[in-house]
């Protein structure tokens, strides 16, 4: 089972930032959060991962809480292009080989 | 650079025929992945590959799916016989590292399985 939960879905203005959280409370000291989507019709794309840190790259910021238990992933300016399905994955097992998915958050960027 | 490569992109079949999947990874990536995505669902893992060799097939139907990637390169998935639930798109990823914290896997665009 995913070790993660995301709200089934989400708005966001275009221009605008979006923010998608993530809860993942069982979360252990060496398991790392990682962020894919999947635009319609496509395989996903990896976005950003992190372990205790917040994270930033060229297309997103990923905050972490202090306890781990919640992570947001950040789209500074969300434009139509985002418009897909954003899964928060929590890399488990031996050597942190897997990733179990969850359902993801539906993110809809509207004009 | 290239990404990795499917086919064919939509198959339709009928329950109890045969279906086959081909997958061929980003050059120089040693991990090759198949997963199952169900509509509505994320993706679930079938079969891992290190080279040639099989990592990780513990989801795998083993009495009607086989898989395998014969000189480390290329993969093939097989259906034998199709059931109604197998309608799903099957994705292959691959990545330059095995598993790992760091690990990134690129995907394909799938192939999108209807099975009648």
């Amino acid at each position: 089972d995913a070790k993660t939960t995301q709200p089934p879905s989400m708005d966001c203005a275009e221009g605008r930032a979006a923010n998608l959280p993530c809860n993942h409370s069982t979360i252990s000291g060496n398991e790392y959060v990682y962020w894919y989507r999947q635009i319609h019709s496509q395989g996903p794309q990896y976005i950003i991962h992190g372990l205790k840190n917040n994270e930033t790259n060229e297309m997103a910021s990923l905050i972490i809480t202090e306890d781990r238990k919640s992570s947001t992933l950040i789209l500074p300016h969300a434009t139509l292009r985002d418009t897909a399905v954003y899964y928060c994955i929590v890399r488990v097992g031996q050597n942190n080989r897997k990733l179990i998915w969850g359902l993801g958050t539906s993110l809809a960027v509207n004009p | 650079e290239a990404g990795v490569a499917q086919s064919p992109r939509y198959k339709i079949i009928e329950k109890r025929q045969s279906v086959a999947f081909w997958c061929n990874p980003i050059s120089g990536h040693a991990t090759l992945y198949w997963y199952q995505q169900i509509l509505g669902q994320g993706p679930k893992l079938l079969i891992q590959f290190q080279n040639n060799g099989v990592v990780d097939d513990s989801q795998l139907p083993k009495d009607r799916f086989s898989a395998e990637r014969l000189k480390g390169v290329d993969s093939t998935l097989k259906i034998q016989p199709a059931k109604l639930e197998d309608s799903a798109v099957y994705l292959c990823a691959s990545s330059s590292t095995v598993g790992g914290a760091n690990e990134k896997l690129f995907f394909g665009s799938g192939t999108q399985l209807s099975v009648l």
